[in-house]
């Protein structure tokens, strides 16, 4: 089956440092992806759609400045939470479209 | 109202027991309707798509009622490998792509 890969699974860094996460699509090429962020007992928020060779399109609320988007190539997007702050700890993860949507492992950001 | 809603759950079972899941959607365009199983700290995986017709896979059963925008998922003969959070999910595009999520419903099921 499809396999999408996210890269870092955890990180913890210091409020106001910038955290960079990839998703990388293994076996499929994915025109477009997907970042949802996850609060505790919450559900998936969608925050963006990143389409390859084109800008994101960020849901409502989403700050596009502080959640910078690229989608590079056919098999990586990535996501960098600029300036993080500990309200921005959550559990982010990307998914990419094949036949159905394939979701990554996960990444889970702490900022201290 | 939320676009996505569940039953508020968790659920405790026993083993060998029938529980069902249900979920409401507020968008009647919605396109296509799914049942992902989340595990604590893991990415969604995905259970089973749902049709008007009803699907089943092995124990699972889902049905959809376009008319009440209502999906259900129904899990006989549970098993301690059921506990997980269910998630109901629809989609919110025309191209049938962007997935919205219910919170989830807890199952746990005990020997």
């Amino acid at each position: 089956g499809a396999v999408v890969s996210q890269h870092p699974s955890w990180v913890i860094c210091k409020s106001g440092t910038s955290v960079k996460i990839e998703c990388r699509s293994l076996d499929f090429q994915a025109t477009t992806m997907f970042w949802y962020r996850q609060f505790p007992k919450q559900s998936l928020m969608l925050m963006a759609t990143s389409n390859e060779g084109s800008k994101a399109t960020y849901e409502q609320g989403v700050e596009k400045d502080k959640f910078l988007i690229n989608h590079a190539s056919l098999t990586l997007s990535t996501l960098t939470v600029t300036s993080a702050h500990p309200e921005d700890s959550s559990f982010y993860i990307c998914s990419a479209y094949g036949d159905f949507q394939f979701f990554g492992p996960g990444t889970r950001l702490t900022v201290l | 109202r939320k676009e996505v809603e569940q039953d508020p759950g968790p659920f405790n079972v026993p083993e060998g027991a029938t529980v069902a899941f249900n979920c409401t959607y507020s968008n009647s365009a919605s396109q296509s309707f799914f049942w992902y199983r989340q595990d604590c700290r893991k990415e969604p995986k995905l259970l089973m798509s749902v049709y008007s017709s009803g699907n089943e896979d092995g124990r699972f059963t889902a049905q959809l009622n376009r008319a009440s925008q209502y999906i259900s998922l129904l899990i006989r003969d549970s098993k301690l490998s059921d506990s997980a959070t269910y998630l109901c999910v629809v989609t919110s595009n025309q191209a049938g792509t962007a997935l919205i999520f219910g919170k989830g419903t807890t199952l746990s099921v005990s020997s």
